[in-house]
């Protein structure tokens, strides 16, 4: 079964700054699909991200972005300039194709610092 | 496009009633239907998939006969908490995945706060 860890229960970044939300998984597939999900207090799941593991190149929305490193298994979403609105918690989520479920970490409460 | 509406936002009830909770993909059509459940400042936990026209299936621990889950029609799931306690008391949320679109993901909605008193 596949396994989602977020180290980090808990991060602070001041205004502008930039900030890296760890994440690291556990699977033996070879193609699948990551994910980084944001929950602001208003509880809305809110796509943020998405990588497709055959794909090499790292995903980048905006001020988003994520290390993908297939071979350790590790998918860290970096925020530049970080906004008082991306205060929210942080899941990241892995699925095998075709396979619809989401296997969400545990998440990381970001609060952005004025 | 793909909005998931989720109805009710907030409901408060009594112990022992039943609460029916709606979920409505309003732009597409979802053949599968996802119904999570969170407590406060914690992960989602996947209760059901629910697919149109067919049973739900239900993750290991999770009363089928407490949470029941019917998928009628290709926008609508429904989530019922059968005679409610405080301990059902929670945050569900459901997701919508487009039809023909396996690999996509997922579509969440606003989701419900549920409250036993």
């Amino acid at each position: 079964a596949q396994t989602v860890t977020q180290s980090q229960p808990e991060m602070s970044v001041q205004e502008a700054e930039t900030v890296t939300l760890s994440c690291t998984y556990d699977t033996s597939e070879n193609n699948y699909y990551l994910f980084w999900y944001k929950q602001p207090p208003s509880r809305q799941m809110i796509l943020v991200i998405r990588q497709e593991a055959y794909k090499q190149q790292n995903a980048t929305e905006n001020r988003f972005s994520v290390n993908f490193q297939k071979a350790a298994k590790s998918f860290s979403l970096k925020i530049s300039d970080s906004q008082l609105g991306d205060t929210a918690m942080y899941f990241c989520a892995f699925m095998k194709p075709s396979a619809n479920k989401l296997v969400f970490g545990a998440g990381t409460i970001l609060r952005v610092k004025s | 496009g793909a909005v998931v509406s989720q109805h009710p936002s907030w409901v408060i009830c009594k112990s022992g009633t039943s609460v029916k909770i709606e979920c409505r993909s309003l732009d597409f059509q979802a053949t599968t239907m996802f119904w999570y459940r969170q407590f406060p400042k914690k992960s989602l936990m996947l209760m059901a998939t629910s697919n149109e026209g067919s049973k739900a299936t239900y993750e290991q621990g999770v009363e089928k006969d407490k949470f029941l889950i019917n998928h009628a029609s290709l926008t609508l799931s429904t989530l019922t908490v059968t005679s409610a306690h405080p301990e059902d008391s929670s945050f569900y949320i459901c997701s919508a995945q487009k039809l023909a679109d396996r690999d996509q993901p997922q579509h969440f909605g606003d989701g419900t706060r549920l409250s036993i008193l």
